[in-house]
């Protein structure tokens, strides 16, 4: 099976800042990596698909990067309402698997 | 807009079967090329993957579970169901259906918690 590592696994910015979030996979993936936002209470949402592709609704400050085995998730001009958990998955093969996510505070 | 919504039940004695449907509106369960996905979650805890079926019936469980678990798939009804045998306190969980697209999961549902106790 593919493991998925995330770091950090919490971090605490202000409004305002750029936030980058890594995920290393334990093989390559490929591009076939996606990103997803986690509220308290809430489903997880769809945020990055494809390692670099913005799902639709999503704002422009989310973007991610990477291929291969090493990822990467930048929030630009942080605001308030992204206070979530993300989490980082693989699509290349199953079992699909995340990462243990990253937890996003405002300072 | 497709909506996804879990329905079940919340509390399974340990060694019992656990049973959960995810009813689909405001779309076709009919429609080609996405998979219909189980994802659970404990409390504070990371997602696992649980399985897949299309509409065509194939499925794909994970590993870890797949002694245990069958999805099925009512296109009549426009549903899918998880049914998970010899529960422990471990399946204990909030527990996600999800569409799958472009292999990644588009659209959720709002979950479901699911309590394992005597």
């Amino acid at each position: 099976d593919i493991q998925m590592t995330q770091s950090p696994s919490s971090l605490s910015a202000s409004v305002g800042d750029r936030v980058t979030i890594t995920c290393r996979a334990s093989q390559t993936i490929s591009n076939y990596l996606n990103w997803y936002q986690q509220k308290p209470g809430k489903a997880p949402k769809l945020l990055i698909y494809a390692a670099s592709s913005l799902q639709s609704g999503v704002p422009s400050r989310f973007s991610g990067s990477g291929s291969g085995t090493d990822f990467t998730l930048t929030i630009n001009n942080l605001q308030p309402e992204d206070i979530a958990t993300y989490f980082c998955q693989q699509s290349y093969t199953t079992p699909y698997s995340f990462g243990q996510g990253t937890n996003l505070e405002i300072k | 807009q497709l909506q996804l919504q879990e329905s079940g039940s919340g509390v399974v004695k340990p060694s019992q079967t656990l049973s959960l449907t995810c009813g689909v509106a405001g779309g076709s369960i009919n429609s080609g090329g996405y998979s219909w996905n189980w994802i659970r979650q404990a409390a504070g805890q990371g997602l696992e993957w649980i399985g897949y079926i299309y509409q065509s019936g194939n499925t794909y469980y994970n590993p870890s579970l797949k002694s245990r678990v069958i999805i099925s798939i009512d296109t009549s009804e426009t549903q899918f169901s998880l049914t998970l045998r010899s529960v422990t306190a471990a399946d204990t969980a909030v527990y996600y259906c999800a569409r799958g697209a472009e292999r990644s999961f588009d659209i959720w549902g709002r979950g479901t918690m699911v309590t394992v106790s005597s």
